[in-house]
């Protein structure tokens, strides 16, 4: 079956810091990738998708980028963090078009 | 570029009684797919039930069913027979369908809070 990890659980990073999360996919090939953020009092808000190796899509400009060097992993990342950047992370994948995504456990951020 | 809609924050429910969860939604598109999504308090994200747009019947996954009205984008969930454990934030999500195979991408309301009182 297949599985998603995603890690860390919890991060606190101060403002300025890098950030690298990461997400695994296991028990499929070529699965559609996906970023989303959570803020406190709104919805899922799509960031990056990726639809195969080294291809991203920004759904949203801003001050994070996404990377996938191999087929199940996606990494969010950023170079300097905001305050702004704080919020739960959520990676999902999707085997096929027009089915479900499946999220992993998440990783909620704060950034002091 | 759709838009999801869910105007209620907060309800609160008897444990074993009925509530519906509203949601509508703004389109253009004729094809498409709805959903709802859990999140209890471990945060995890979790497919409660699923309406393809072309089917008139309307979706059931044991105690949850949905009452979709297309011309009205109107798509809500029931839960009867509420159990503590329903206790979550839920939220509708909307996905265009893709003929290309390219990507799925979900559009997802702000979402409510449900309280399951024993």
């Amino acid at each position: 079956s297949q599985t998603i990890h995603q890690w860390p659980a919890t991060l606190v990073q101060p403002v300025g810091s890098p950030l690298s999360l990461e997400c695994t996919v296991e028990g499929t090939s070529n699965p559609n990738l996906y970023w989303y953020r959570q803020a406190a009092g709104r919805g899922l808000q799509l960031l990056f998708y990726s639809v195969g190796i080294g291809q991203i899509s920004s759904e949203v400009p801003q001050n994070l980028s996404a990377s996938r060097p191999q087929d199940r992993q996606f990494i969010l990342s950023s170079k300097k963090l905001l305050l702004s950047d704080s919020g739960f992370y959520l990676c999902a994948w999707t085997a096929l078009s027009n089915s479900p995504l499946h999220f992993g456990n998440g990783t909620r951020l704060t950034v002091t | 570029a759709q838009t999801v809609t869910q105007s209620q924050p907060e309800m609160s429910v008897q444990e074993a009684e009925t509530v519906t969860l509203s949601c509508t939604y703004d389109t253009s598109e004729s094809n498409y797919y709805l959903f709802w999504y859990k999140q209890p308090p471990s945060r995890q994200m979790i497919l409660v039930i699923r309406q393809e747009a072309y089917k008139q019947q309307n979706a059931t996954e044991n105690r949850f069913s949905v009452n979709f009205q297309k011309a009205a984008k109107s798509f809500s969930l029931k839960i009867s027979d509420s159990q503590l454990g329903d206790t979550a934030m839920y939220f509708c999500a909307f996905m265009k369908t893709s003929h290309t195979g390219a990507n799925s991408k979900l559009t997802f309301g702000k979402g409510i809070t449900l309280s399951v009182r024993p």
